[in-house]
């Protein structure tokens, strides 16, 4: 199975900031990963796609990069409703995992 | 507009069975493939299984493999998940979330979650 790792597992940060949250997979995925946000009692919400794709709906300050094992996710400008948690996902091969989250709160 | 409502979920005592259910709407249910993923109080998000948009290629994590049959109805755009020998472990929020194609497992729909709760 491929593993997902996420650095870091919390960040704080102020509305403003710039921020970048990294996802490692043990393998190599091409670019078939995914970010989600997911606000506490809700449903994940799509972020990314491929990678780099920005999702229908998603606000323009959040981007990702990378292909392989290595990808990022950036919001640029943080705003108050960008405070949760954080979680990528390998849709490359089953099982198709997820990372363990990476939580940004309120510096 | 795409909705996903999940429901079946409740209280079971370890050992048992219990059958959730998720109605689709606003969008073509069989033309694309489905999964559950769940959250277990506190936890991250861990994917459970998924199927493609005609059932004929299933996938499943280790944790739930041969407790667990996912199934869809595409005559009535439902999706399911069987739980038998349900454990301790096995409570979360389990949510569906529809597939981005017909064999495409990433999500950009997801329902509300219903609760499972294992426990005596």
């Amino acid at each position: 199975d491929i593993q997902m790792t996420q650095s870091p597992s919390t960040l704080s940060a102020s509305v403003g900031d710039r921020v970048t949250i990294t996802c490692r997979a043990s393998q190599s995925l091409s670019q078939y990963l995914a970010w989600y946000q997911q606000k506490p009692g809700k449903a994940p919400k799509a972020l990314i796609n491929r990678a780099s794709f920005l999702e229908s709906g998603a606000p323009p300050r959040f981007s990702g990069s990378g292909s392989g094992t290595e990808f990022t996710l950036t919001i640029n400008s943080l705003q108050p409703d960008d405070f949760a948690t954080y979680y990528c996902q390998q849709y490359y091969t089953s099982p198709f995992t997820f990372g363990p989250g990476t939580t940004v709160d309120i510096k | 507009e795409v909705q996903l409502l999940d429901s079946g979920g409740g209280l079971v005592q370890p050992g048992g069975s219990l059958r959730l259910s998720c109605a689709a709407s606003g969008f073509t249910f069989s033309k694309y493939a489905m999964s559950w993923v769940r959250q277990a109080p506190g936890k991250g998000l861990e994917w459970v299984s998924g199927l493609n948009d005609n059932g004929g290629n299933i996938n499943y994590a280790d944790s739930v493999k041969g407790r667990f049959t996912i199934s869809r109805d595409n005559s009535k755009n439902t999706l399911y998940l069987q739980m038998n020998s349900l454990r301790a472990e096995d409570t979360a929020v389990y949510y569906c979330a529809k597939g981005c194609d017909i064999s495409c497992y990433r999500s950009d729909y997801w329902g509300q979650g219903t609760l499972v709760t294992v426990s005596s």
